[in-house]
C-alpha cells in the first residue's frame, strides 16, 4: 500500500514550458487534491477533485489545468510556465464525506515534487 | 478573509524538554482543527483532529487543546525526541467546503537538539 504517490520529484523548467504532474493514490479515495507550498507561507489549494469527474478550483488557480483521468489518477498540468510558479507541490487524497464523529476525513499527502522555473 | 496564526515561526529545544505550539485562528464557524506534522522534504502526516466541540485531543507525546470560545489551539509535545525535529502547521476546515477548503498555518518550525 504506497498510498499517495507523485512524479517526477524534482523538475527545472524553462519559462514558457509546460509539463504534468502525476499523482496516484491506492486508498480507493474519492476525493484528490492539488496545493502548491511556498516558503512563509501556509499550503494553498489550486485545484480539487471531490469525486471522479468532477474538478474544482482552489484558491489559486491560474495557470494550472487539472484532469481527473481516473478514481486513482489526478494530473496538474502547467501549460506555460513562469518563475511565479517555482514552489513544492503537493497532491493529497480522502474519503469523501464524514467520519462517525462528524468530520471531514483527514487528508493524506504525497511526498511532493519540488519544481524550479528558470 | 480566513486564517491561521501560528507561534513561535521557530523553536529550539534539547532533546527531554516539553513545549508548547500556538494556533490562532479567525475561521468561523469552523468544522475542526488539525495538527499535522511535516519532516524536511516530505509531505504533512496528520498528528490530532478535533472538532469544535472537543477541548483535548492526545496522539502519544502530542497533546492538542481547543479553545472556540478564544478561538486559539496549542500542541504540547512532551519529552521531545530528536525525531520531532519538523515542521508542525495548524490546519483549520471551515463548515462550509465539505472537508475540501482547509486553512492553513504557516507552521511552527521545531528542531530539538542534544
Amino acid at each position: 500500500n504506497a498510498g499517495v504517490t507523485q512524479t517526477p520529484k524534482f523538475q527545472v523548467l524553462k519559462t514558457g514550458q509546460s509539463m504534468t504532474l502525476q499523482c496516484a493514490q491506492d486508498m480507493n479515495h474519492n476525493s484528490m487534491y492539488w496545493y502548491r507550498q511556498d516558503p512563509g507561507m501556509g499550503l494553498r489549494l489550486i485545484y480539487y477533485s471531490a469525486s471522479e469527474g468532477t474538478t474544482d478550483k482552489g484558491e489559486v488557480p491560474n495557470g494550472y489545468n487539472v484532469s481527473r483521468l481516473n478514481k486513482r489518477e489526478f494530473s496538474l498540468r502547467l501549460e506555460s510556465a513562469a518563475p511565479s510558479q517555482t514552489s513544492v507541490y503537493f497532491c493529497a487524497s480522502r474519503t469523501k464525506g464524514l467520519s462517525s464523529g462528524g468530520s471531514p476525513y483527514e487528508q493524506y499527502f504525497g511526498p511532493g515534487t519540488r519544481l524550479t522555473v528558470t | 478573509k480566513n486564517q491561521v496564526e501560528q507561534s513561535p515561526q521557530s523553536l529550539i529545544i534539547l532533546e527531554g524538554k516539553n513545549c508548547t505550539l500556538q494556533c490562532n485562528y479567525t475561521v468561523s464557524p469552523f468544522s475542526n482543527l488539525r495538527w499535522y506534522k511535516q519532516d524536511t522534504g516530505r509531505g504533512p502526516v496528520s498528528l490530532t483532529i478535533m472538532t469544535f466541540s472537543e477541548n483535548t485531543k492526545s496522539n502519544g507525546r502530542y497533546t492538542a487543546t481547543l479553545d472556540a470560545d478564544t478561538k486559539q489551539s496549542s500542541l504540547h509535545i512532551t519529552a521531545s525526541q530528536l525525531s520531532d525535529s519538523a515542521s508542525y502547521i495548524c490546519v483549520v476546515s471551515p463548515l462550509s467546503g465539505g472537508g475540501n477548503k482547509l486553512t492553513f498555518g504557516t507552521g511552527t518550525q521545531l528542531k530539538v537538539e542534544l
